[in-house]
């Protein structure tokens, strides 16, 4: 079954660093998301993307925050200048029009 | 934003057991979605509804989507040690959000 594939399964930054956090959503899907979960915490929203632009983002998704789709497979999450409050674990999820998000495995950030 | 509260927070059962949990919502949502999270993995969909009043299964997994579209529940039935896990409800309006519930950690006791 096709799945979402995220990396790097784990990635340490010293504060104020830009990282880069990486998807490869299912090949047909045509609705990208990310969301973040802080420790013991729910899963949060952060942006949706959908025809090549931000169709709705939180509060959280601040200036400090990007996405990009830079070619036919691949959705990145930027984070300019990472704060220790930014360590969570980072999901990227997909889907097709009219059917229910599939996630990835996440991204464990942590910010030194 | 739309607020989920999802009970219990958490629950001990024994293995055979039924299970119910249920989130309910300050507005309406057009599909509800459950989803099960085990350790260092992401969510995985358990059952989706996509229409107010559906009840649907999935195994030993049932759900319902309430009629007035802010809540839903799910209930296991019979549990069995790997039905261990933290389990979420979540809320769609449209293509482009989840919202979701904090979440029913659940412990099957042996």
């Amino acid at each position: 079954e096709p799945e979402v594939t995220q990396t790097p399964s784990h990635q340490v930054t010293q504060m104020g660093q830009e990282v880069i956090l990486r998807c490869v959503p299912i090949s047909n899907h045509l609705y990208f998301y990310w969301y973040r979960q802080i420790l013991g915490q729910k899963v949060e929203f952060l942006v949706s993307f959908y025809n090549n632009e931000i169709s709705e983002k939180s509060e959280i998704f601040d200036d400090q925050f990007s996405v990009e789709r830079p070619d036919g497979s691949n959705f990145t999450l930027k984070i300019r200048s990472t704060k220790l409050e930014d360590s969570a674990m980072y999901f990227c999820a997909s889907k097709t029009g009219g059917q229910p998000q599939h996630f990835g495995d996440g991204t464990r950030l942590s910010i030194l | 934003g739309q607020q989920l509260n999802q009970s219990p927070q958490s629950m001990f059962i024994q293995e055979g057991e039924d299970v119910s949990m249920n989130c309910t919502s300050s507005s309406i949502f057009n599909t509800w979605l459950w989803y099960k999270q085990d350790p260092g993995e992401g969510p995985v969909l358990l059952i989706a509804l996509y229409k107010a009043g559906e009840l649907t299964s999935n195994g030993r997994l049932t759900a319902q989507f309430g009629i007035t579209r802010k809540d839903s529940f799910l209930n296991i039935s019979a549990s069995i040690p790997s039905d261990v896990g933290i389990y979420f409800c979540a809320g769609q309006l449209n293509d482009y959000k989840l919202s979701f519930g904090a979440g029913t950690t659940v412990t099957v006791r042996a």
